[in-house]
């Protein structure tokens, strides 16, 4: 079975621009989860979506925002890009009614410039 | 607030040596935990998990010891390998809900 999916894999942006990444969770999963990773603060929580709708929101500026769609396949978007979004973003993705364990991709890391 | 805490920063132990990864928490409606090893340019991989009706659960290699009284959780790996080297994460959940509280990680380093 393939497992969590997420593109690109690295990307280069400038300050104030907009950026989308995609994350194609396992196949049958219906939820999905992202997570920013920097240096020293660990993984931070950014939203969770189930069956196209947002269950939980992390505490994020309204810059980034997120969908899901009816194949489960997510993306997120950051607009106006800061230097400090500059991170590693994991998508993750959880067995429907098999537990709490999810499943990571290898990540997008995002550099701004 | 940090929730989850990982207070060793890192950790080196001399192969087939116990490694021992620590993890306190603070919010008492935690009642799942789990335990993620992570190698760089990779995402985190799922490692052992333990309810908290449970004070242990062993998996190989893997223990997981959870003292619900003092809200603290522990990672014994025996014996440790150079393999194993890697960021160590705690994660909690509350099982109403359904998002993981992350700590910061340990990085474990394994010497042969």
């Amino acid at each position: 079975k393939a497992g969590v999916t997420q593109t690109p894999r690295y990307l280069i942006k400038t300050r104030g621009q907009q950026v989308t990444l995609s994350c194609s969770p396992i196949s049958g999963h219906r939820s999905v989860s992202w997570y920013q990773q920097t240096p020293g603060q660990g993984l931070q929580f950014l939203f969770e979506y189930f069956s196209e709708t947002q269950r939980n929101k992390g505490n994020f500026p309204g810059r980034f925002s997120g969908r899901q769609f009816s194949n489960s396949r997510s993306e997120m978007n950051v607009s106006t890009l800061e230097l400090g979004d500059s991170a590693l973003y994991l998508c993750a993705s959880v067995k429907t009614g098999g537990g709490y364990e999810q499943y990571f991709g290898p990540g997008t890391r995002l550099t701004v410039t | 607030d940090q929730q989850v805490k990982q207070n060793s920063p890192s950790l080196s132990v001399q192969e087939g040596r116990i490694s021992i990864l620590n993890c306190d928490y603070t919010n008492s409606m935690f009642d799942y935990f789990l335990w993620y090893k992570k190698y760089p340019a990779e995402g985190p991989t799922f490692l052992i998990s333990i309810s908290s009706i449970k004070d242990k659960n062993e998996d190989g290699r893997f223990t997981v010891f959870l003292n619900k009284s003092a809200k603290h959780l522990s990672l014994h790996i025996v014996p440790s390998q150079p393999g194993d080297s890697a960021v160590y994460f705690c994660a909690a959940i509350n099982s109403g809900y359904s998002t993981l509280t992350f700590g910061k990680g340990t990085m474990l380093l394994v010497s042969p």
